[in-house]
């Protein structure tokens, strides 16, 4: 079956340092979504990708969808403490379910 | 506009009983889903369903049953709880947009469970 992979699985900033995660499909996708789980929380949905070398931004957070749709990354320009939480990236092929990655937590250090 | 509503947030059961937990939501979305978060695992899909009337499998289905009567409610019965159903599960609904895709989750609260 269809499998997202996700790395790295940690990451430690010191805060004001770049982050990015990357996410790898086993299959070509219709669409990736991320997510971001504070400690303790619920996955809050972020943004969706559907074009093949789509880029989208939210403010110190850009996103991107490779051209073979079938990775993407997440990236964070200097990294703030609210940044704090795991970072997962879900995407799927047609009508299939939605697959999550395992996740990218990311700790910033003050 | 309440969202997705889970409940019990927390739950403590004994080997062998069964409970349903509880998920409803108020945004009129077509699929509904049921996932498990364990540490390290990231979110695995219980069951989902796109419509009322309409449930399916996902990838650890066993040892639990869903029912879609209405839209707005997707409730996850566990049949016998065992020691391995300790996790914290979230429900989550979405729509489709054009071209086929469901447009981002939106979840629960989640549900934390313990079975000793």
């Amino acid at each position: 079956g269809q499998q997202v992979m996700q790395i790295p699985q940690y990451q430690h900033v010191q805060e004001g340092e770049d982050f990015t995660t990357y996410c790898n499909s086993s299959t070509t996708l219709s669409n990736i979504q991320w997510y971001k789980q504070r400690p303790g929380g619920h996955p809050v949905f972020l943004i969706q990708l559907v074009k093949s070398g789509e880029v989208k931004k939210q403010k110190r957070l850009t996103f991107q969808f490779g051209e073979a749709k079938k990775n993407s990354s997440l990236h964070i320009t200097a990294t703030q403490t609210t940044d704090v939480g795991t970072y997962f990236c879900a995407g799927n092929s047609g009508n299939t379910p939605l697959v999550f990655g395992k996740g990218t937590r990311l700790s910033v250090i003050a | 506009n309440a969202g997705v509503t889970q409940t019990p947030k927390f739950q403590v059961l004994k080997t062998g009983q069964s409970m349903t937990l509880q998920c409803a939501q108020d945004m009129n979305h077509e699929y509904m889903s049921w996932y498990r978060q364990d540490p390290g695992m990231g979110l695995r899909l219980i069951h989902y369903s796109v419509g009322a009337g309409i449930t399916d499998q996902g990838e650890v289905p066993n040892g639990y049953n869903v029912s879609r009567s209405t839209t707005e409610d997707f409730p996850l019965r566990l049949l016998s709880a065992a020691p391995s159903q300790t996790s914290v599960y979230f429900c989550a609904s979405s729509y489709s947009i054009p071209g086929g895709v469901n447009y981002g989750y939106t979840f629960g609260s989640g549900t934390r469970l313990t079975v000793v």
